[in-house]
């Protein structure tokens, strides 16, 4: 059963910690995708990597940070730099690159107080 | 400003209607892709129409893109209460396959 997962499906963190979001994929996929959505809003990139050990920053990259140490995994580490982290992130991937299409995953919802 | 604005921003028809979708975009794109999101969950990817496509069916959904004009519909014909969702136009620019840039939405409603 191939899939992208992500976990947990609510977070709740207190102001000043870090947090990391868990995406895992078995669809063989190059490339992966972190975006944020706030409500009512498009998704904004925050990072992407198109292959293992490699990644680069999206448009909103201030305050996370992500690694790529094997093929099926890019967590992303929301820091306490991150001046407003509530939102509803979202994991996603692609055979190679953004020319195809994506396949997302159900999201975490964070929530910091 | 955003590579691509989505238009309406809201959408409410009856069951059984057509619901067309339009988006705009600013500079030249390598393609376009639609995507659908229910309330709370992951986006599903709908269609993907390159820059030398000028229209892409798939079941009930038409997509056309005109590169002169910087545009592109998708067209939802015999909606269902189940077609209820947002749908987001993205866009990959020229040059940057390396990411895709999404408009804001359109909520479409479908009254049964």
């Amino acid at each position: 059963d191939g899939g992208i997962t992500q976990s947990p499906k609510y977070l709740f963190r207190k102001e000043g910690q870090n947090v990391t979001l868990s995406c895992e994929q078995n669809l063989n996929h190059d490339a992966m995708y972190w975006y944020r959505q706030d409500p009512g809003q498009g998704l904004r990139l925050i990072y992407y990597s198109q292959i293992v050990n490699d990644f680069q920053k999206g448009d909103i990259a201030e305050g996370y940070s992500v690694s790529r140490e094997k093929k099926e995994s890019f967590p992303l580490t929301v820091t306490s730099a991150q001046k407003n982290p509530t939102a509803f992130y979202l994991c996603a991937s692609s055979i190679a690159g953004a020319g195809y299409e994506q396949y997302f995953g159900p999201g975490t919802r964070l929530t910091v107080t | 400003s955003q590579q691509g604005e989505e238009d309406p921003q809201a959408l409410s028809i009856q069951e059984g209607e057509n619901a067309t979708m339009n988006c705009s975009y600013k500079t030249s794109i390598n393609n376009l892709q639609w995507y659908r999101q229910n309330s709370g969950r992951g986006l599903v990817h709908l269609i993907l129409i390159r820059s030398n496509e000028r229209e892409k069916h798939s079941g009930r959904l038409r997509v056309t893109l005109d590169t002169s004009k910087k545009s592109s519909s998708l067209l939802i014909t015999a909606s269902r209460a189940a077609d209820t969702a947002s749908y987001f136009c993205a866009t990959v620019l020229s040059g940057n396959t390396g990411k895709l840039i999404f408009g804001q939405g359109t909520t479409l409603q479908v009254k049964p």
